[in-house]
C-alpha cells in the first residue's frame, strides 16, 4: 500500500520569505501523480500543484514549485514570497496513474503560519 | 458554476439516529468519492463510485453506506452513527475514471459531531 509522510507537523515563515515544506511517499508503482492541496481555515480543499512521475520537469504555479526526487521518492513544495493568505493547512497527496478505483492517499498535513 | 455542494454543512446528532450526508456535482463526473478528516490522521478514504450502481470501500468503511443511484447525487449514509465517527466530511468527485491525474474536485465539508 501506499503511504506518504508529512514530517513537519507545524512550519512558521515570517511574510514574504521562502519557506519549503516536506513529503515523502512510498510505492513500488513507475507511473503515478503527486499533489499539493490547501486547507485554509474555511476548510476547503483547494488544488495548488499536480506532478506527473513521469515528468523530469518540476511543476511550478505562480509562487509555488515542488522539487520532485523520483529516486529519493521525495516531494517538497516551495512557497516564494510567503503571504498571508497562505497560511492554512497543507496536504501532500498521491495517485496512482490509471488507478481506476484509487482515491488519493494523504499525509497527515503540515499547518503553515506567516509571521506578519 | 462548476461546484461539488454538500448538505448539511454541520449537524450535531446523538448515537443510533440514522442520517445522510448529501453530495452533488454538476460537472457530470464519473468517479465520486467519500473522505473523513481527523485531526492528526489527515483525509481517509470511505466509500467510491465509478458510475451509477458501481460503488466500492475504501481504506475506512466501517460503518457507513453509500448509493449512486444518480450520476450527479453520492449520498454518505451513516444508519447508526457512533461517537468515533465524529469528523469533518468530503465529498470529491473528478472527469475521467483510471486518469490519476484528473482533479478531484472537493465540496465545503461536513462538520459532523455524534454525543
Amino acid at each position: 500500500a501506499q503511504t506518504v509522510t508529512q514530517s513537519q507537523p507545524e512550519m512558521s515563515v515570517q511574510e514574504a520569505e521562502t519557506v519549503t515544506l516536506s513529503c515523502t511517499y512510498d510505492t513500488s508503482e513507475s507511473d503515478y501523480y503527486l499533489f499539493w492541496y490547501k486547507q485554509p481555515p474555511s476548510r476547503q480543499m483547494i488544488l495548488v500543484i499536480r506532478q506527473e512521475a513521469y515528468k523530469q520537469q518540476n511543476a511550478t504555479e505562480n509562487r509555488f514549485s515542488v522539487n520532485f526526487q523520483k529516486a529519493a521518492k521525495s516531494f517538497s513544495l516551495k512557497i516564494s514570497d510567503s503571504q498571508l493568505g497562505d497560511a492554512a493547512m497543507y496536504f501532500c497527496a498521491y495517485r496512482r496513474s490509471g488507478g481506476g478505483a484509487d482515491g488519493l492517499t494523504f499525509g497527515k498535513g503540515t499547518h503553515l503560519i506567516i509571521q506578519p | 458554476e462548476a461546484q461539488v455542494t454538500q448538505n448539511p454543512r454541520y449537524l450535531i446528532t446523538v448515537t443510533g439516529k440514522k442520517l445522510t450526508v448529501t453530495c452533488s456535482q454538476n460537472m457530470n463526473h464519473e468517479y465520486m468519492s467519500w473522505y473523513r478528516q481527523d485531526p492528526g490522521l489527515g483525509l481517509r478514504q470511505i466509500y467510491y463510485s465509478m458510475n451509477v450502481e458501481v460503488t466500492d470501500k475504501g481504506d475506512v468503511p466501517e460503518g457507513y453506506k453509500v448509493s449512486r443511484k444518480e450520476k450527479r447525487n453520492f449520498p454518505l449514509i451513516l444508519e447508526s452513527p457512533s461517537p468515533n465517527q465524529t469528523s469533518l466530511y468530503f465529498c470529491a468527485s473528478s472527469l475521467i475514471v483510471g486518469g490519476g491525474g484528473d482533479t478531484q474536485y472537493f465540496g465545503p465539508g461536513t462538520r459532523l459531531t455524534v454525543l
